[in-house]
């Protein structure tokens, strides 16, 4: 069975630094192309950015590039979304998402549970 | 960048009716690689529909999709309790925006 399981809630202060991880198993973890999505609460989805684990070439949103990094591990089945300073904007939930059948260009069927990051002073 | 927009934004249906949902993209897209998705609250959404008609597995036949190009439609037959929720369109053609949603209520 493929899972994809996310590290849980994060709370933190506006400038802090925050990683949240997705770990893939079930599969071949360096096949498959990795997205993270954003939703804010009563919100709709937003795309961020993908990662393809063999490699870690990444392609990312114009809307969220230089604000985030996406990275991967393959020896862990993980990717990683990271913010080096985080702002109360970025309060969210973030969805992690594999990609179903090799190539760039292919839809989304296997989701991780979600991660809420909540950013306040 | 491609831009989706969904109509409507809201949809008032009663269970057994039929809803048509909309998502129209500011460019063509790649190969009709377009994607629809259903989100009930407190979960993450769930793939219906993929390469803009082909059902993605173990869903039901109440859904389907059509279109192409710029124009695309998510269909579905009869609806179910289950069906109520906010449904998604998004193209994976170029990047992977997401549109605005439409969500469907109760009557």
């Amino acid at each position: 069975e493929i899972e994809m399981v996310q590290s849980g809630a994060e709370v933190k202060w506006p400038g802090e630094s925050l990683r949240i991880s997705c770990k893939g198993s079930g599969y071949s973890f360096p096949t498959y192309w990795i997205n993270w999505v954003r939703q804010v609460p009563g919100k709709g989805l937003e795309w961020m950015g993908k990662i393809d684990p063999s490699d870690s070439h990444t392609i990312y949103s114009p809307s969220f590039q230089g604000h985030v990094t996406i990275s991967a591990d393959k020896s862990m089945s993980t990717v990683y979304l990271h913010w080096s300073s985080l702002q109360a904007s970025d309060t969210a939930i973030y969805y992690c998402a594999r990609q179903y059948g090799s190539g760039i260009h292919t839809p989304m069927p296997d989701w991780g549970q979600g991660t809420l990051v909540s950013v306040s002073s | 960048d491609i831009v989706l927009t969904q109509s409507p934004g809201t949809l008032s249906l009663s269970p057994g009716e039929r809803a048509t949902l909309s998502c129209r993209a500011s460019q063509s897209v790649s190969n009709n690689y377009l994607a629809w998705f259903r989100q009930k609250p407190g979960q993450p959404p769930r793939l219906l529909i993929y390469d803009a008609s082909i059902r993605a597995y173990g869903i039901p036949d109440r859904f389907s999709g059509s279109g192409s190009g710029t124009d695309f439609t998510l269909t579905i037959s009869r609806l179910e309790a289950e069906d109520f929720a906010v449904y998604y369109c998004q193209q994976y053609g170029s990047t992977g925006a997401f549109g605005g949603g439409t969500k469907v209520e109760i009557k």
